[in-house]
């Protein structure tokens, strides 16, 4: 499981889009790159997944570089509602432990 | 997907008592996890806990501190013994995808928030 950086805290507007990159240098080849969202007392929810290039789902998009040394997760347009923690993590395949970092505090402002 | 409930959702607590945390799940799942959060911190994996086995607990967690039981594919308990002060957090429970049997992704509880005086 590689050790990942991301950045402490980010603030943002209402309709812009946030980009919350992720640096993961030492990622294993069987490494999968996931991302985490967790709202004020709430339980951490599953955003988003992807190995390589590009994923996109109806939360956010995910881009990973062809060295898979950082990723970025991007959020579209985002809403006050978006204010929430956003914890990046590597996972191996079939492995079964999450080891959460210390996470994004992104905040949105009106 | 899965929908995870825990209870009691939040208590106080004396020092010295134990606390019983309740984890159920709607589907069966094979592995659920439990985690504790200290206020304005990241989660920590306490343990692992199989249905039909021993939970394996992670490096600073140990069983007399935080007894685990599983005694079917849809539940598990997290005791929390003789409590300290420092014990005062969110404990949290997640499962695998029951969809796909991977835990790559898990599904989280709302969380138990404890605070023990």
């Amino acid at each position: 499981l590689a050790k990942t950086t991301q950045p402490i805290s980010m603030d943002s507007y209402e309709g812009q889009e946030v980009n919350i990159t992720c640096s993961h240098n030492n990622i294993a080849t069987n490494d999968y790159i996931t991302w985490y969202q967790q709202f004020p007392s709430q339980g951490p929810r599953f955003i988003i997944q992807g190995y390589k290039t590009k994923v996109t789902n109806e939360v956010a998009s995910l881009f990973i570089p062809a060295d898979r040394k950082s990723s970025t997760l991007s959020l579209p347009r985002v809403s006050l509602s978006d204010t929430a923690v956003y914890y990046c993590l590597t996972v191996s395949g079939g492995y079964n432990k999450l080891i959460f970092g210390a996470g994004t505090r992104l905040a949105v402002h009106p | 997907s899965a929908v995870i409930s825990q209870k009691p959702s939040r208590d106080i607590c004396q020092r010295g008592t134990s606390l019983t945390i309740q984890c159920q799940v709607d589907s069966q799942v094979t592995m659920m996890f439990w985690y504790r959060q200290q206020p304005g911190q990241s989660l920590t994996l306490i343990a692992t806990a199989n249905q039909g086995s021993e939970a394996t607990y992670e490096s600073g967690f140990v069983i007399d501190k935080f007894p685990i039981s599983r005694p079917n594919l849809t539940f598990s308990t997290l005791t929390v013994s003789n409590m300290s002060p420092e014990d005062s957090s969110i404990y949290l429970c997640s499962v695998e995808d029951p969809s796909s049997g991977s835990s790559e992704t898990q599904y989280f509880g709302p969380g138990t928030r404890l605070l023990v005086l």
